[in-house]
């Protein structure tokens, strides 16, 4: 079975300082991976993807994500962050036709 | 373009009564349907997933169950609620395809926080 891991459950920062969520999954073969944001009160909504080209990928709001198949990661970085930004973060791997896999989230708080 | 609905918002359940959670789908036909419970800290639980109407799959043994009775609906019930019932509940959708790929990116509803007392 798939597993996925994020190493921060939770991260304070300033605004303007940079960002990176770490994320590794267990899966050795062709993956998918997603990023997830769920903002305060809001739904869960797609930040980013990655399914195959381009190992780094662009999502809304100035995330990316790299993909890094040897190393079984998929980090999620921003160069300076906002306040707007407080949030928890999700990652998730599916492959083939299995179902997706979730980290258990990392809350991102942005002190102003 | 595509909506996903779920109701009620929130609900407060006594232990031992019948639970019944709807999520509904616009603008797309034959999704891949899923009901999740999200737990703080420990992330999104994928509980059931349906390709199609009347195939449900079971993804963790337990108090609840799944009916999908029309192509854009999926309900989540139980015949009898338990403390450890009590959590977010959240469905999504992705885009159905040919041998039930799932590998779609799922769109997520708004959830339903339940509260067993």
């Amino acid at each position: 079975a798939q597993s996925v891991s994020q190493h921060n459950h939770h991260v304070i920062l300033s605004e303007a300082a940079s960002l990176e969520l770490g994320c590794n999954y267990s899966y050795g073969g062709t993956v998918n991976l997603f990023w997830y944001v769920q903002y305060p009160g809001q739904h869960l909504q797609l930040l980013l993807k990655y399914f195959s080209g381009d190992p780094l990928v662009k999502g809304i709001k100035g995330f990316e994500a790299e993909f890094i198949k040897s190393k079984f990661s998929f980090n999620l970085r921003k160069p300076s962050v906002q306040w707007s930004d407080t949030a928890e973060y999700f990652c998730a791997v599916n492959s083939g036709y299995s179902t997706l896999t979730f980290g258990k989230g990392t809350m991102l708080l942005v002190s102003p | 373009s595509q909506t996903i609905h779920q109701w009620p918002a929130t609900l407060v359940q006594p232990v031992g009564s019948p639970l019944s959670l709807e999520c509904t789908v616009e603008g797309t036909s034959n999704p891949n349907l899923y009901w999740y419970r999200q737990a703080a800290g420990r992330g999104l639980q994928l509980l059931f997933y349906s390709v199609g109407i009347g195939q449900i799959s079971s993804e963790v043994p337990q108090n609840l169950s799944a009916s999908r009775p029309q192509d854009r609906q999926f309900i989540l019930s139980s015949k009898k609620l338990l403390l450890s019932d009590s959590g977010f509940y959240l469905c999504a959708w992705s885009g159905g395809g040919a041998g039930g790929r799932r590998t779609d990116t799922q769109y997520f509803g708004p959830g339903t926080r339940l509260t067993v007392l």
